[in-house]
């Protein structure tokens, strides 16, 4: 098993720039979510998602969206870059809730706006 | 909704003394409760959970955390630290309602002296 896998590591984009992050789980979690870490600041969510065609809002959702149209998959799209959005972000899946219940994290997207 | 706090942003400790770090959090039930942690430039791990039953948990690396309803806490403990456990360590609260979320504190910083 791959786990949770983000692509790319590191990316540089321009004000006003649109991209996307992808995120792939092969441990067949129904939950998925995406962090964003900056320092003094832990971890804020972004959105997250139950299961395939349901997502909501996180924290700090503004400036992102979210699909999640099969079980595996459940890419974050910047809409119009900002440096604001500069920042570490994490993708992680989980179980449903139960004794299996906890996320298992990617390894982390660095994205530098400019 | 929940939320966690971790009243330490940083803490030092002497290698091979002992070692607590809180965290508080703020639900209506019995929440999941996380403590993950993340050593530099790394994802982050899962350290140990509370779903139910015994108040006492034990994780990996000889952590260990005590749920304590009456104080809302959940407060990690190592009774002797390795300088390998110089990290940052998040606790985290999720809820039992299905559509609810994992909400991450802001984080501790450990720093072991020699």
């Amino acid at each position: 098993n791959a786990g949770v896998t983000q692509t790319p590591k590191f990316q540089v984009l321009k004000t006003g720039q649109s991209m996307t992050l992808q995120c792939a789980q092969d441990m067949n979690h129904e939950y998925m979510s995406w962090y964003r870490q900056d320092p003094g600041m832990g971890l804020r969510l972004i959105h997250y998602s139950v299961g395939a065609g349901i997502t909501d809002q996180g924290e700090v959702p503004n400036g992102y969206n979210v699909s999640r149209s099969t079980t595996e998959d459940f890419p974050l799209r910047l809409l119009s870059a900002a440096p604001s959005q500069t920042s570490v972000y994490f993708c992680a899946s989980s179980y449903d809730r139960g004794r299996d219940y906890g996320y298992t994290f990617g390894s982390g997207t660095r994205l530098t706006v400019v | 909704a929940q939320s966690v706090t971790q009243p330490d942003i940083h803490i030092t400790v002497s290698e091979g003394a002992s070692l607590e770090l809180r965290c508080n959090y703020s639900y209506g039930a019995t929440p999941y409760l996380f403590w993950y942690v993340q050593s530099p430039g790394q994802g982050l791990q899962l350290l140990l959970k509370y779903f139910s039953g015994d108040t006492l948990v034990q994780g990996i690396k000889g952590f260990e955390a005590e749920f304590k309803r009456s104080q809302s806490s959940f407060n990690l403990r190592k009774p002797s630290v390795h300088w390998s456990d110089a990290a940052e360590y998040f606790c985290a609260v999720g809820a039992r309602n299905r559509d609810d979320k994992i909400i991450f504190g802001k984080g501790t910083r450990l720093h072991i002296l020699p």
